[in-house]
């Protein structure tokens, strides 16, 4: 089992629509949580961050964590064609000396 | 401006011929670390280093040595590069202790022929 697994897509979805982007992980005593944009050829760049159970808003990003069942997601509403991009979900693992990538999912917002 | 910053950009080299790829960072940064992205792989950490002088290996760090004399720089040596090593490189730091998100430099793609 990877330690951080995504659904690697593509994902596509029309403008404006709903995109939902998934991940479970295998640490249990994992404690921080990213999601980070990647265009191609670029660096990563953070979106969101989340720490406790729950939802966190940002704008039309929503990020969900469900600790017992090792799950996280990013919904991304009113999606728009600059959108498309890679998103990496990344954790940290137990002590947060290592922050873990799952392999990332590609998202195409078709206008 | 705060910021992370990996030299070179791009680098083409042959095998066997030793190379080094900078990284500095001016946000005071406890932690930095080194990732190789590759299609399908995702990010892999190569080297971290939890502060000066301190480092420690990450899931793929044969080939690579790292050291870090200085807080601010962080950088990755290639003692003899190998075509397997042909990927694209990231430096990121971020402040020690939970809840510090990852910053990254601009990336260096490496091909080794």
């Amino acid at each position: 089992q990877k330690e951080v697994e995504q659904n690697s897509g593509p994902l596509s979805v029309p403008e404006g629509a709903i995109a939902s982007l998934n991940c479970t992980y295998s640490d249990r005593g994992s404690q921080s949580f990213f999601w980070y944009r990647q265009y191609s050829g670029k660096s990563p760049e953070l979106i969101m961050s989340i720490y406790s159970n729950g939802d966190k808003e940002d704008g039309r990003f929503t990020a969900q964590l469900n600790k017992a069942s090792q799950y996280v997601s990013l919904l991304i509403r009113d999606s728009q064609p600059s959108d498309s991009a890679t998103y990496l979900c990344a954790v940290d693992n137990t002590g947060g000396f290592k922050t873990i990538f799952g392999a990332g999912t590609r998202l195409f917002v078709k206008a | 401006e705060a910021q992370v910053t990996q030299n070179p950009r791009y680098l083409i080299t042959v095998t066997g011929k030793k190379l080094t790829v900078t990284c500095s960072q001016n946000m005071n940064h406890e932690y930095m670390s080194w990732y190789r992205q590759d299609p399908g792989l995702g990010l892999r950490q190569i080297y971290y280093s939890m502060n000066v002088e301190v480092t420690d290996k990450g899931d793929v760090p044969e080939g690579y040595k790292v050291s870090r004399k200085e807080k601010r720089n962080f950088p990755l040596i290639l003692e003899s590069p190998s075509p397997n090593q042909t990927s694209l490189y990231f430096c990121a730091s971020r402040r020690s202790g939970a809840n510090s998100p990852l910053h990254f430099g601009n990336g260096t793609r490496l091909t080794v022929t």
